[in-house]
């Protein structure tokens, strides 16, 4: 079957660095997403990686290793307001996007 | 405004009752999908919609139907709604051309069965 695993919930203080996991197993792989959402709003795009290595996007940055089945979100210079949920998404080999269940960041000040 | 827009937001229902959950794109997209979250698991495909006259289910679409009235409208019904499809619904949309194929989502119906 296919599977994405992710933590289900991580603490971190503001200012920090925190790494959010995701192992994936999937029919096929055409691309790894990583979507923030706020509680009780909608998820919102935050990166796409297809190929090795790493993409940065301001304070965020998402890297991929297909060999692995593994994908990580690194969140930087930490601000309360980004505590939510983080979710991995896999589209696999008929373009199906496969969903974790996500993972809660909590921000301490 | 928004590009993707759900109605109604919220909606409480008794058990039996039919219930239908609009979603409008002024996005252009072809692609259109219903989701249903429930706490502490992932999003679930319900049903899906690569153009007017396409529809596919998805894994979990016992109890849906949906209806295509235009590239910019998908529609969602419960025919007989039940306490279990108790749940947060989301319409997302893609766009054909873009190789990604990203979804963006709309803001959600919270829909509570009684």
């Amino acid at each position: 079957g296919q599977n994405i695993d992710q933590p289900t919930e991580m603490t971190a203080t503001e200012g920090a660095i925190v790494q959010i996991n995701c192992t994936y197993q999937t029919s096929g792989f055409n691309g790894l997403f990583w979507y923030q959402q706020h509680a009780g709003e909608a998820p919102t795009f935050l990166s796409y990686n297809v190929l090795d290595g790493l993409e940065e996007k301001g304070r965020f940055s998402s890297f991929l290793s297909r060999s692995k089945g593994y994908s990580y979100l690194l969140l930087k210079e930490l601000q309360m307001k980004d505590s939510a949920s983080y979710l991995c998404a896999v589209l696999d080999s008929n373009y199906q996007l496969i969903w974790g269940a996500g993972t809660k960041l909590i921000i301490k000040p | 405004d928004a590009d993707v827009t759900q109605t109604p937001r919220n909606r409480i229902t008794k058990t039996g009752k039919r219930i239908m959950l609009e979603c409008s794109q002024t996005k252009g997209h072809d692609r259109m999908y219903w989701y249903r979250q429930d706490p502490g698991l992932g999003l679930q495909l319900i049903y899906y919609s690569f153009d007017v006259k396409d529809i596919n289910k998805g894994e979990i679409s016992d109890g849906y139907s949906v209806s295509r009235q235009a590239q910019a409208k998908f529609s969602l019904s419960l025919e007989s709604a039940i306490p279990n499809q108790t749940a947060l619904y989301f319409c997302a949309t893609s766009d054909f051309t873009d190789s990604t194929d990203t979804q963006y989502f709309g803001p959600g119906t919270r829909l509570t069965v009684l």
